[in-house]
Parts: C-alpha cells; sequence; structure tokens
C-alpha cells in the first residue's frame, strides 16, 4: 500500500503564482521528507528536504511545510516559472530501511507564461 | 561522466526472456536501490543494498533478483520478463548517516513484449 499520499495529481499554475502539493504520511516512524523534481527523461533530484524536528525548510523560492501532529507536509513554490514545469515528488524514509525512499505517486505541475 | 550509469538505457525484450539491468557509481556511496516508476504509480522501491553483503526486497522483489558485485556496482535482473515488468526502471545511491540525498541514473526504459 502507498505509504505516502500525494495530491493534487496535476496543477496548472500561471507564471508568478504559488504552486502548492500536499502529501501525508501514515508511519510516524518516518524521520526524513524530501521532495524530488524530475524532468523528462531524468532521473529524479533532490529539490529541498526536511526532518521532523522542524516546521519550514525553505530555499530560493521553495519551501516545505510540515506538521507533524496532522502527519502531512506540502512544498510551496513562490513566483513559479515556466522552468518549474515538471513532475514532483514527495517522499519519506527511515532509518532501519537505510532510509530507502517512499515515493507519493507524483504531481505533474505545468507554469504557463 | 554521470556519477550513477544505467546501461542499457531502452530495452525490449520478449516474455519470458532473461534480462539484465546494470547500475555503476563513482559517488563511492555504500548504499544502492532499485525503483520502478510506472505513470500515476511514483516510484516504488524493489531492493536495496546497504553494501556487498548486504541485500534487502524492497515493496515490489517479486520477479526480481540483484546482485551487488562490488561497492560500485548493482544489478537487477528479471528471470523470466513478462509484460506487466514494462516500465522505468532507476538505480539511485545514496551515502551513509541520516537521511542523505539519493542520485539517481538517467533510468532504463524496459518493454516486454
Amino acid at each position: 500500500q502507498q505509504q505516502v499520499k500525494q495530491s493534487p495529481q496535476s496543477l496548472i499554475v500561471q507564471k508568478g503564482g504559488i504552486s502548492i502539493i500536499n502529501c501525508a504520511y501514515e508511519n510516524t516512524a518516518f524521520d526524513y521528507f524530501p521532495w524530488y523534481q524530475q524532468f523528462p527523461g531524468k532521473g529524479p533530484a533532490l529539490l529541498i528536504a526536511i526532518r521532523p524536528d522542524v516546521s519550514e525548510k525553505k530555499e530560493g523560492r521553495f519551501t516545505i511545510s510540515f506538521n507533524k501532529s496532522a502527519k502531512q507536509f506540502s512544498l510551496h513554490i513562490m513566483d513559479s516559472q515556466p522552468g518549474d514545469s515538471a513532475t514532483y515528488f514527495c517522499a519519506a524514509s527511515l532509518s532501519n530501511s537505510g532510509y530507502a525512499l517512499n515515493f507519493g505517486k507524483g504531481t505533474s505541475l505545468l507554469v504557463t507564461p | 561522466d554521470a556519477d550513477v550509469t544505467q546501461t542499457p538505457r531502452n530495452r525490449i525484450t520478449k516474455t519470458g526472456k532473461r534480462i539484465m539491468l546494470e547500475c555503476s557509481q563513482t559517488k563511492g556511496h555504500d548504499r544502492m536501490y532499485w525503483y520502478r516508476q510506472d505513470p500515476g504509480l511514483g516510484l516504488r522501491l524493489i531492493y536495496y543494498s546497504f553494501d556487498v553483503k548486504d541485500i534487502n526486497k524492497g515493496e515490489i522483489s517479486d520477479g526480481y533478483s540483484v546482485s551487488r558485485q562490488a561497492q560500485a556496482k548493482f544489478s537487477l535482473s528479471l528471470e523470466s520478463a513478462i509484460p506487466n515488468q514494462t516500465a522505468l526502471y532507476f538505480c539511485a545511491t545514496s551515502g551513509t548517516g541520516r537521511g542523505t540525498e539519493a542520485f539517481f541514473g538517467q533510468g532504463t526504459r524496459l518493454t516486454v513484449v
């Protein structure tokens, strides 16, 4: 069963807008929550990550918000650009599985000019 | 040269054939992983390895086997390929430590006819 649930499946945002992707998890043992970005024909690449002892992490235009009590985390892309058009995956992992990633199903983001 | 190299990049094979997908890395990482990506399903873990002597099954290991020939090499085999193993396969590596970044190869697109 999918251990990490991701929504929406697809998202269209105008240039300059805010893109928001949400994820939820069940296993409270997860202790590392990364977001990966994937362009067509390429492998996923780490975008930003957070640990559960922090409620928010920001890197440039990308912010992760983390709500431990609700077991939810989200990615916010501020001032979205056409170059941000890609598929985004949230993931969760834990130490006793070597931090193997449990991925959400992905969100296809299209930023229109 | 890529840090994580997968060969072949594309492969078409017939049902019942044995096929091996290869992965090599120059990151010097101990941990290696094989994932499978299907449209709308995200990436799912097939096998992972902490080192040459430590190999573990992931979420969807049935029908697959792996071999860790060296720290830098991790191969995935389909002993008797079937059409529902048609997918995009990714190899990844990560360092030791708590929740470190995973680096992905460019993927192998496998079609079983």
